[in-house]
C-alpha cells in the first residue's frame, strides 16, 4: 500500500494563477483532509470530506475549494492564489473503527505563492 | 469547542535525560487524544493515541502519555531522549472522530 500520496511536492505560482493539488489514499478510508501548516500556527484544517460526493468547511476555508468525485481521491483548488496562501499543505485521512480513529498524513505539498 | 493548548513552544534536553512534552485540552465530549512526531521536511508520523481504554498509553520509539481527565491533560513522555527525537511534536484531539483538532507544536531539541 502506497498509503497518502500527494501531487506535487513542490510548486511555485504567480498572484492570479490557479491550481490543482492532489490527494490520494488507497486504504479505502471515507474521510478525508485537507490542512494548511505555517510556523507557529500548528495545522489548521481548511475543508474535509466525510465521504464520496461529500465537502465541508474547516477552519480556514476561504480562497479554497475541495472535490471528493472519487472515494480515494480529495482535490484541493486555489482559483487565484494569493501569497498569503504560500504554506505546506497536508492532506491525511481515516476510518472510524469503533473508536480506533487515526489519521494517516501524505509527505506534503510546498506551495509559494509570488 | 474544542481546543488544544500545547504549553511550551521549544523543549530543549540533553541526550540520555528525560522528554516532557505538555499538552492540556477542552472538548465537550470525552474525546481521543494523539500525539504526532513530524521531522524536518516530513510529513506527520503518529506516535500514540488515548481512545478511551487504559489511562497509560504506550506509542513508538519508547514515548508514552497518560490521559488525566480531571487536569484535561495528555502529557507525552520518554524516559531517555535520543538524538534521533529532535523533531517537532503536536498534540491533537478528536471529540467524534470526524474533525482533528491540533495544538500548535512543541520543537524537541536534543542536545549531544
Amino acid at each position: 500500500n502506497a498509503g497518502v500520496t500527494q501531487t506535487p511536492k513542490f510548486r511555485v505560482l504567480k498572484t492570479g494563477q490557479s491550481m490543482t493539488l492532489l490527494c490520494a489514499q488507497d486504504m479505502n478510508h471515507e474521510y478525508m483532509y485537507w490542512y494548511r501548516q505555517d510556523p507557529g500556527m500548528g495545522l489548521r484544517l481548511i475543508h474535509y470530506s466525510v465521504g464520496e460526493g461529500t465537502t465541508a468547511k474547516g477552519e480556514v476555508p476561504d480562497g479554497y475549494n475541495v472535490s471528493r468525485l472519487k472515494k480515494q481521491n480529495f482535490l484541493l483548488g486555489l482559483e487565484s492564489a494569493a501569497p498569503s496562501q504560500t504554506s505546506v499543505y497536508f492532506c491525511a485521512s481515516s476510518s472510524i473503527q469503533g473508536s480506533q480513529e487515526t489519521q494517516y498524513f501524505g509527505p506534503g505539498t510546498r506551495l509559494l505563492v509570488l | 469547542a474544542q481546543s488544544v493548548t500545547q504549553l511550551d513552544s521549544h523543549v530543549s534536553v540533553s541526550e540520555g535525560t528525560p522528554v516532557l512534552l505538555r499538552c492540556n485540552y477542552s472538548s465537550s465530549y470525552s474525546p481521543s487524544l494523539f500525539w504526532y512526531v513530524q521531522h524536518p521536511n516530513k510529513g506527520l508520523q503518529l506516535l500514540l493515541k488515548y481512545t478511551s481504554a487504559a489511562t497509560l498509553v504506550k506509542g513508538i520509539n519508547g514515548f508514552e502519555a497518560e490521559f488525566k481527565k480531571s487536569e484535561t491533560s495528555f502529557h507525552l513522555t520518554k524516559p531517555s531522549a535520543h538524538m534521533s527525537d529532535a523533531a517537532e511534536y503536536f498534540c491533537v484531539v478528536s471529540p467524534y472522530g470526524q474533525n482533528f483538532v491540533f495544538g500548535p507544536g512543541t520543537r524537541l531539541s536534543v542536545l549531544p
